[in-house]
């Protein structure tokens, strides 16, 4: 596609419901990033993938948040259970991967998650 | 992962004024990129410079990097209320992670 799209772009769920989101990266890009920003601050990062593998899950904050990536291109990142302190945008972003993984970064609208 | 930290946390200009923001890092890069945020949502990449680079221009928008000090500078001249946004630097070198600061809040007033 044109750009980096998210899905869904608004979520609001109950305490202890799982909850799935979605990101479509620019075709061809191989590296794809996740990241969580709550209100007024910065982003945090959750996890990176080079094609399909994942050589860095270091910013996962729990064992109830995971993530794959299927056919080097749509990833989901999935939240089990979640508690209020979830509640953020998750932003998905994608790059080339080429020059050494110091290319642009593109950023997907992100993903609102509102937990009642 | 090289660190990118904005400063100040927030700035209030006059529109017309000029707005310059700063970033500090830890490690050595290979470049260091500024993005810009309107209302928490996705991010959008302004401009890179290099690290053999000391300035570099875009229309309005004018970036220096010191090395030396591990630090940048944005620079918005001739504001507009358009530009009110957040703005974040991104230091990128041997990690393959880009990590941003909390920004810099830009508001500009009409």
């Amino acid at each position: 596609g044109a750009g980096v799209s998210q899905s869904p772009s608004n979520k609001v769920t109950e305490k202890g419901k799982d909850v799935e989101l979605r990101c479509d990266p620019i075709s061809g890009h191989t590296a794809l990033y996740w990241y969580r920003q709550s209100l007024g601050q910065g982003l945090e990062f959750l996890i990176y993938f080079q094609g399909n593998s994942a050589p860095d899950k270091s910013g996962l904050p729990s064992d109830r948040f995971s993530a794959e990536r299927t056919g080097g291109s749509v990833s989901t990142l999935t939240i089990q259970r979640t508690q209020q302190e979830d509640s953020a945008v998750y932003l998905c972003a994608s790059s080339t991967g080429l020059a050494g993984g110091a290319g642009e970064l593109f950023f997907g609208e992100g993903s609102r998650l509102t937990v009642l | 992962s090289q660190q990118g930290e904005e400063d100040p946390q927030a700035l209030s200009i006059q529109e017309g004024e000029n707005a310059t923001m700063n970033c500090s890092y830890k490690t050595s890069i290979n470049n260091l990129q500024w993005y810009r945020q309107n209302s928490g949502r996705g991010l959008v990449h302004l401009i890179l410079i290099r690290s053999n680079e000391r300035e570099k221009h875009s229309g309005r928008l004018r970036v220096t990097l010191d090395t030396s000090k591990k630090s940048s500078s944005l620079l918005i001249t001739a504001s507009r209320a358009a530009d009110t946004a957040s703005y974040f630097c991104a230091a990128r070198g041997g990690s393959y992670i880009p990590t941003f600061g909390r920004g810099t809040s830009l508001i500009v007033h009409p």
